[in-house]
């Protein structure tokens, strides 16, 4: 079956430093790879996708996640932190649900801490 | 453009008492719809999703169950609560069809506490 792991539950940077955002999937074909953030008492927002081609996407709000195969990873990067960026990020992969519709499995999230 | 409303935004409700959680989408047509909820610390579970009217698949066995009488109408209901129910509760929708490269885009999400 396939399954997301976000290995960091939390994560503390300081504003304007970069900053790196792990996931790793576990997905029996080439996967479809999806980065959402959460900001608190809020609904998810899409920030960027993979399903194919170029192996680094770029998504809204300066980011960009990278695509490995060899290493099942989808790693999601800022150059530069800005304080806004403080909420929780989810990693998820698509399987497409019989009888149509496609199910997201999610990681566990990580949540996002930005020093002033 | 497409939009999607959840309400209430809030609830507070005692063990044993009813639910019904609303989401409507609008913007679209046919459009495939999923609860999900979000349990403190934990990640999202898939609930139930929707590919049509009336059609309602349940992903885990639960106390709560799912309907939807209109094309872009969502219920989430419960006859008693349990104080397990407890969580923020997301709706979310995607394009009419099974690709694999349509996000889904969620609401704002219901948080409810059981009492």
């Amino acid at each position: 079956a396939q399954s997301v792991t976000q290995p960091d539950i939390h994560i503390t940077v300081s504003e304007g430093a970069s900053l790196e955002l792990r996931c790793n999937y576990s997905y029996g074909a080439t996967p479809y790879l999806f980065w959402y953030v959460q900001s608190p008492g809020q609904g998810l927002q899409l920030l960027l996708k993979y399903f194919s081609g170029d192996t680094l996407v770029q998504g809204i709000k300066g980011f960009e996640a990278e695509f490995k195969r060899s290493q099942s990873s989808f790693n999601l990067r800022k150059p530069s932190v800005h304080w806004s960026d403080a909420a929780e990020y989810f990693c998820a992969v698509v399987l497409i649900l019989t009888g149509g519709g496609n199910k997201l499995t999610f990681g566990t999230g990580t949540q996002l801490k930005v020093e002033l | 453009s497409q939009t999607i409303h959840q309400w209430p935004a809030t609830l507070v409700q005692p063990v044993g008492s009813p639910l019904s959680l609303e989401c409507t989408v609008e913007g679209t047509s046919n459009p495939n719809l999923y609860w999900y909820r979000q349990a403190a610390g934990r990640g999202l579970q898939l609930l139930f999703y929707s590919v049509g009217i009336g059609q309602i698949s349940s992903e885990v066995p639960q106390n709560l169950s799912a309907s939807r009488p209109q094309d872009r109408q969502f219920f989430l209901s419960s006859k008693k609560l349990l104080l397990s129910d407890s969580g923020f509760y997301l709706c979310a929708w995607s394009s009419y069809g099974a690709a694999k490269n349509q996000p889904q885009h969620f609401g704002d999400g219901t948080r409810l506490s059981i009492l």
